[in-house]
């Protein structure tokens, strides 16, 4: 799997957006990129995923560099209840049930009021 | 949505002694689950595969005759770590993968060993 290369920390104020980056300058064509945040004590829990298109859903958006070499997880209006690790991961996506994700440091993010 | 649980969410055992956690799929199922391991301030490492049906498959580092991983059905995963020292104590994390391939977390079992 792409190593990715994401920024130990980051501050964000409540209510405004919080933009997280993520480098895998290493991607191939068949994986995608994939986003957990692992709230303290708690599992990882998934936000997102995608492979060259941009994505939204009801928690982020994800929006994936034409190159894909990078990708930015964009949380419309944090709060104080975003506050957590949050992990870019790189992994061959679709229905290979035995693909596990390696994780690495993470962005550990802080929404502040 | 797919859920994965973890029982129990937290131990504390006695040095030497042993300790079972499972982790279930409930609303799917799972032919491989994977087991990670997370100490404070340190990002989530994984140290098994389990396979339904098969023996595990250890990460280099782990030792397979200590943490015992047992897939008996398509639900549920059991990791029993065996002689249990303080060094054991730890978050330990399971998941299982969909049949979309999405990672599905457990909520994670914090083993105290005295």
């Amino acid at each position: 799997d792409a190593k990715t290369t994401q920024p130990p920390s980051m501050d964000c104020a409540e209510g405004r957006a919080a933009n997280l980056p993520c480098n895998h300058s290493t991607i191939s064509g068949n994986e995608y990129v994939y986003w957990y945040r692992q709230i303290h004590s708690q599992g990882p829990q998934y936000i997102i995923h995608g492979l060259k298109n941009n994505e939204t859903n009801e928690m982020a958006s994800l929006i994936i560099t034409e190159d894909r070499k990078s990708s930015t997880l964009i949380l419309p209006h944090a709060t104080l209840r975003d506050t957590a690790v949050y992990y870019c991961i790189v992994r061959v996506g679709g229905g290979n049930a035995g693909n596990m994700l390696t994780f690495g440091g993470g962005t550990r993010l802080m929404v502040k009021p | 949505g797919a859920v994965v649980s973890q029982h129990p969410s937290w131990v504390i055992c006695k040095s030497g002694t042993s300790v079972k956690i499972e982790c279930r799929s409930l609303d799917f199922q799972a032919t491989t689950m994977f087991w990670y391991r997370q100490f404070p301030k340190q990002s989530l490492m994984l140290m098994a595969t389990s396979n339904e049906g098969s023996k595990a498959t250890y990460e280099q580092g782990v030792e397979k005759d200590k943490f015992l991983i047992n897939h008996a059905s398509l639900t549920l995963s059991t990791l029993t770590v065996t002689s249990a020292h303080p060094e054991d104590s730890s978050f330990y994390i399971c998941s299982a993968n969909t049949l979309r391939g999405l990672a599905v977390f457990g909520p994670g079992t914090r083993l105290t060993v005295l």
